[in-house]
């Protein structure tokens, strides 16, 4: 079954940085496009990233974009979201996603999330 | 950027009601790019609903998509104790890959 396993999240200081792991099983890694979604403490989803299935397309939200960066390796069916620069507006339980195809939009698996925390 | 709207906030019903909940674009989502998903608490999303209407593997026929355009609606024909939740409606038409507010469904 399909398995999406999220780490690195903590607590971090305003403008340092974070890296994200998502370690997948269950499927054919290197086949799917990859999201990551996050939500703050209480509210709703926010779509943040997607990578395509080679890693050579990235989408990002405008929120985060020039501050995060999306990446996988395929031989490692691992996917990471560098995050710089943070600001507190970053708190949240950041999802890792699998697409339900090589890249659709839409999401048919998910993580059970990391919580990142932005504080002083 | 297309920006979703989903109403009501919160939806009031007993178990074996009708629960009918709406997303609505900001401008059109021409080839029903649509997603409905389910969140309960401590939970992650679970998908429910894409192409606006077809319902992903392993989902009750009781949930039911419908629209297209700008209009979509969730309709969960009788509510069960486990539908109590929160659902997002989200399109993939364009990136970024918005989701709406979010409908919390809860117990009457």
């Amino acid at each position: 079954q399909v398995q999406l396993v999220e780490s690195g999240g903590g607590v971090v200081q305003p403008g340092r940085s974070l890296r994200l792991s998502c370690a997948a099983s269950g499927f054919t890694f290197s086949s799917y496009g990859m999201h990551w979604v996050r939500q703050a403490p209480g509210k709703g989803l926010e779509w943040v990233a997607i990578i395509s299935y080679d890693g050579s397309k990235k989408y990002y939200a405008d929120s985060v974009k020039g501050r995060f960066t999306s990446s996988r390796d395929n031989s490692k069916n691992t996917l990471y979201l560098q995050m710089n620069s943070l600001r507190a507006e970053d708190t949240a339980v950041y999802y890792c996603a699998k697409d339900a195809h090589f890249w659709s939009g839409y999401i048919d698996y998910w993580g059970q999330g990391t919580l990142v925390t932005v504080s002083s | 950027e297309i920006v979703l709207t989903q109403s009501p906030g919160t939806l009031s019903l007993s178990s074996g009601e009708r629960a009918t909940l709406s997303c609505r674009a900001s401008q059109s989502v021409s080839r029903s790019y649509l997603a409905w998903y389910q969140q309960k608490p401590g939970q992650a999303p679970r998908l429910l609903i894409y192409g606006a209407s077809s319902r992903a593997t392993g989902i009750p026929d009781r949930f039911s998509g419908s629209g297209s355009g700008t209009d979509f609606t969730l309709t969960i024909s009788r509510l069960e104790p486990e539908d109590f939740a929160v659902y997002y409606c989200q399109q993939y038409e364009n990136s970024p890959f918005t989701f709406g507010p979010g409908t919390k469904v809860d117990i009457k």
